[in-house]
């Protein structure tokens, strides 16, 4: 099973930019979110998600932009790329309920440089 | 979401049995408690998951008093591969979405 797949894992970007990061599950789970891990400052919630078409804020959310148009995709869009972003980012997922609701799957992460 | 409270760090030596306690003295009836262990330059992974008095599985043993107000997760004769941050999360199962993260504990094992 591949689970959560997050490409790319690492890219270098300008201030300025744009780029997306793709997340998908193979899992059929309602619930994803995108975190941002720094230094020192655990995994802070970015955006997260409870089914195709429903997109909510998370802590950080602030210079990004997300959809979900399908079950198994969650992209991650910076708009304009700043140093402050240079993170480790984590796509996460999980199911609605059942006895495995609380079992959270993450992606191998995303590492992002903003120069 | 429960606040927790747990150690930023703890350091130990190889063969012996670690315990991290968290305490969320606001847990709600239908929360679960669920640690996480994540690894340097990987994501979070699952390892155990309570309600009430002690859970165990391959990795870790979780024990949870009466009145749930604090956890204990316990790893028998670390290894210098358990060096990890360890996370205590508390939220219902299922239901409910907006999930965050502390900092965690840094557990160092030391050879």
């Amino acid at each position: 099973n591949a689970g959560v797949t997050q490409t790319p894992k690492f890219q270098v970007l300008k201030t300025g930019q744009s780029m997306t990061l793709q997340c998908a599950q193979d899992m059929n789970h309602e619930y994803m979110s995108w975190y941002r891990q720094d230094p020192g400052m655990g995994l802070r919630l970015i955006h997260y998600s409870v089914g195709a078409g429903i997109t909510d804020q998370g802590e950080v959310p602030n210079g990004y932009n997300v959809s979900r148009s399908t079950t198994e995709d969650f992209p991650l869009r910076l708009l304009s790329a700043a140093p402050s972003q240079t993170s480790v980012y984590f796509c996460a997922s999980r199911a609605r309920q059942g006895a495995s609701g609380n079992t959270i799957y993450f992606g191998e992460g995303s590492w992002l440089t903003v120069v | 979401l429960a606040k927790t409270t747990q150690p930023i760090s703890m350091d130990s030596y190889e063969g012996q049995e670690v315990n991290i306690t968290c305490s969320h003295n606001n847990i709600a009836t239908n929360d679960y408690i669920t640690w996480y262990q994540q690894f340097p330059s990987q994501g979070p992974r699952f390892i155990i998951q309570g309600y009430k008095t002690k859970v165990t599985n391959e990795v870790a043993s979780l024990f949870i008093p009466a009145d749930r107000k604090s956890s204990t997760l316990s790893l028998p004769r670390v290894s210098l591969s358990d060096t990890a941050v360890y996370y205590c999360l508390v939220f219902p199962r299922g239901g409910y979405q907006k999930v965050t993260f502390g900092i965690g504990t840094k557990l160092q094992v030391i050879p």
